[in-house]
């Protein structure tokens, strides 16, 4: 059983610059989570798909973030015009029919 | 904002001692779920146990014990006998009972065990 892969583990960008992620939640999880962990915090809530339809967006995820789930299967998030503020965990889970969220290894932004 | 407090941000055992972590949650839904994840240094969060509010029963896998009080809407861990590799963050997490589940995180407890 494979689990829930993001890619790329570890970002290094300029400010200002955009970056993408991708998510592959496991294979027969139709609801995917994004969250945000900055260092010494737990995580916080982004953004949550089931299938296809995004339908739930934190106020964290401000006008720069946007994130899809073309065909229901991988995800991405994408930050436009990166701050150092943005520097953070980024995690990225999957959940079946049951409630348990399986998570990924996460990426790690550093924004410079 | 319904919290989730942990209030030990570290604590330090020593291997084979019983340890307790503490969770104290907010929440203004009737039924609502409760997690604990483990984040061990290599930073993915592995799920541990997931409790329904309507079930107050203690749970017990292993050397893991779950004391859940809802009337002091708690949500306690306790490692039995504690070993070097259980050396960790360990979060606690809310999320309400509806189709979204998002879940609300704690702050973390860092659990260094020495042998």
């Amino acid at each position: 059983d494979t689990g829930v892969s993001q890619d790329p583990r570890h970002k290094i960008t300029k400010r200002g610059q955009n970056v993408t992620f991708r998510c592959d939640p496991i294979s027969e999880h139709n609801r995917l989570y994004w969250y945000r962990q900055t260092l010494g915090q737990g995580p916080e809530f982004l953004t949550y798909f089931q299938n296809e339809a995004q339908l739930e967006k934190s106020r964290l995820l401000s006008d720069r973030f946007s994130a899809e789930r073309p065909k229901g299967s991988f995800s991405t998030l994408e930050i436009q015009r990166t701050e150092q503020g943005d520097s953070a965990m980024y995690l990225c889970a999957s959940r079946g029919s049951s409630y348990e969220q399986y998570f990924g290894p996460g990426t790690r932004l550093t924004v410079t | 904002a319904q919290k989730v407090t942990q209030a030990q941000t570290e604590i330090s055992v020593v291997e084979k001692e019983d340890v307790t972590l503490d969770c104290v949650y907010e929440t203004r839904d009737t039924t609502y779920y409760l997690f604990w994840y483990k984040q061990p240094p290599s930073g993915e969060l592995v799920f541990l146990i997931r409790r329904n509010s309507f079930d107050e029963q203690n749970e017990i896998s292993g050397r893991y014990s779950w004391n859940f009080q809802k009337s002091t809407s708690s949500f306690n861990f306790t490692i039995t006998a504690s070993q070097v590799v259980d050396s960790a963050v360990y979060f606690c997490a809310r999320s309400p009972n509806n189709a979204g589940n998002m879940l609300t995180f704690g702050g973390g407890t860092r659990l260094m065990v020495k042998p």
